[in-house]
């Protein structure tokens, strides 16, 4: 069975430009998770999806940070203008739908992003 | 608010030898669960150990055993016989599902296994 599969693993960019990251969750999983991890720290939620709805977002600077699971499987996590504070691992992870979740989340393995 | 804390940044351990990790945490629910995850430098975090709150008994997944304070509000992992590949970060994480859905998790503890 597949797990979480992001892309791109590493990305290197100017401040101010735009980035995106993309997540496909294990098959089946109906609830999608984006989060932050700085360096030496652990991650923190900036959105989790149920099918297609973002049902928690208040943790995403709305301002630069936008989000969108439209058919309910894959994810996009998108920053624009990215600011050097941006630099950090965004972690995607996913877990069977809300009724039968018991709050294992499987991760891929990361999109690590840093800004000049 | 939901808080969990991991008061050691880092450990190290002998190989073959015993280690415990601690972490304590704050919560208003009285159902949720309790995790340790293991992310490897430059790989994908997994789970290590699951504690669901309502079970008195202390889980065990082979060489890792929890201790579960649930009045102290207390949760380490204790890492038996350890071994190179143990050498990771370890997060302590909180999920409560009544309503909020939310997993928190701790600063983390970098592990060393001495050969």
């Amino acid at each position: 069975e597949a797990g979480v599969v992001q892309s791109p693993r590493y990305k290197i960019i100017e401040k101010k430009q735009p980035v995106a990251f993309w997540c496909n969750p294990i098959s089946g999983h109906n609830t999608l998770y984006w989060y932050l991890q700085n360096l030496g720290q652990g991650p923190e939620l900036l959105i989790r999806y149920e099918n297609e709805e973002a049902v928690d977002d208040s943790q995403l600077p709305k301002d630069r940070f936008s989000a969108e699971r439209l058919k309910g499987v894959d994810s996009t996590l998108k920053i624009q203008p990215a600011e050097l504070g941006d630099s950090a691992v965004y972690l995607c992870a996913s877990s069977p739908g809300q009724g039968a979740n018991t709050g294992e989340l499987f991760f891929g393995e990361g999109s690590r992003l840093t800004v000049l | 608010a939901q808080t969990v804390t991991q008061s050691q940044p880092e450990m190290s351990v002998q190989e073959a030898e015993t280690v415990t990790l601690s972490c304590t945490y704050d919560t208003s629910e009285s159902d949720y669960y309790l995790f340790w995850y293991k992310q490897p430098p430059s790989r994908q975090m997994i789970l290590v150990i699951r504690q669901e709150a309502y079970k008195q008994q202390n889980a065990t997944e082979n060489r890792f055993s929890v201790n579960f304070q649930k009045a102290a509000k207390s949760f380490s992992l204790k890492i038996s016989d350890s071994q190179l590949g143990d050498a990771a970060m370890y997060f302590c994480a909180l999920y409560s599902g009544a309503g909020s859905y939310q997993l928190t998790f701790g600063k983390g503890t970098k592990l060393s296994v001495i050969p």
